[in-house]
């Protein structure tokens, strides 16, 4: 089956420092979205990104943050200064267009991001 | 209007046994409700989903019930095994919109 890859697995960061944490998603793929999850918490939607550009964000999305797609292949959430909250497994999802019938979203392995 | 309401948090069976896990729901809109399963250190894997013009869909050992009058949901396993042990979470999804997540409940399942 088609995976999501993304990449590093782990990142150990600096407060104040900037993060960038990469994915790629399935090839035929053209919506694609960041959740993060807390440890122990529920998983929280960051990001949607269609037609190269935000489709929908939520509260937690904030300045901080930003996403891209630079190439064909790669979507990147960045993170500018990082906070000690910001510490969570960031997780890349990616699904087909939604005409289509079957609007399974692909999840990566996600990134473990911890921020000192 | 966007949650989506899990529940048990935790659950533990012996194996063999049934665990079931309850969801509810209040917006509507939504059309499709899929079951993620994940295990530590891994992302969500998809389960088994449903849509709102089904009562009951089974896959295997799972079996999602489905009461759309109620805007409830859940989520069956049968002859419940070790390997099951991991955190299921329920979710529902608008067409072009995200996917919410419930909160997640965390099933062991013992030997």
């Amino acid at each position: 089956e088609p995976e999501v890859t993304q990449t590093p697995s782990h990142q150990v960061t600096q407060m104040g420092q900037e993060v960038i944490l990469r994915c790629v998603p399935i090839s035929n793929h053209l919506y694609f979205y960041w959740y993060r999850q807390i440890l122990g918490q529920k998983v929280e939607f960051l990001v949607s990104f269609y037609n190269n550009e935000i489709s929908e964000k939520s509260e937690i999305f904030d300045d901080q943050f930003s996403v891209e797609r630079p190439d064909g292949s790669n979507f990147t959430l960045k993170i500018r200064s990082t906070k000690l909250e910001d510490s969570a497994m960031y997780f890349c999802a990616s699904r087909r267009p939604p005409s289509s019938t079957n609007e399974k979203l692909f999840f990566g392995s996600g990134t473990q991001l911890s921020v000192l | 209007q966007q949650q989506v309401k899990q529940s048990p948090q935790s659950l533990i069976v012996q194996k063999g046994g049934i665990p079931i896990i309850n969801c509810a729901y209040e917006n509507t809109a939504f059309d499709y409700f899929p079951w993620y399963q994940q295990f530590p250190g891994k992302g969500p894997a998809l389960l088994i989903a449903i849509r709102p013009d089904v009562s009951e869909k089974k896959e295997g050992r799972f079996t999602i019930s489905f009461n759309k009058s109620a805007k409830q949901f859940s989520l069956h396993i049968m002859d419940s095994q070790p390997g099951d042990s991991a955190t299921y979470f329920c979710a529902a999804i608008r067409s072009t919109d995200k996917l919410i997540f419930g909160t997640g409940t965390r099933l062991q399942v013992f030997p």
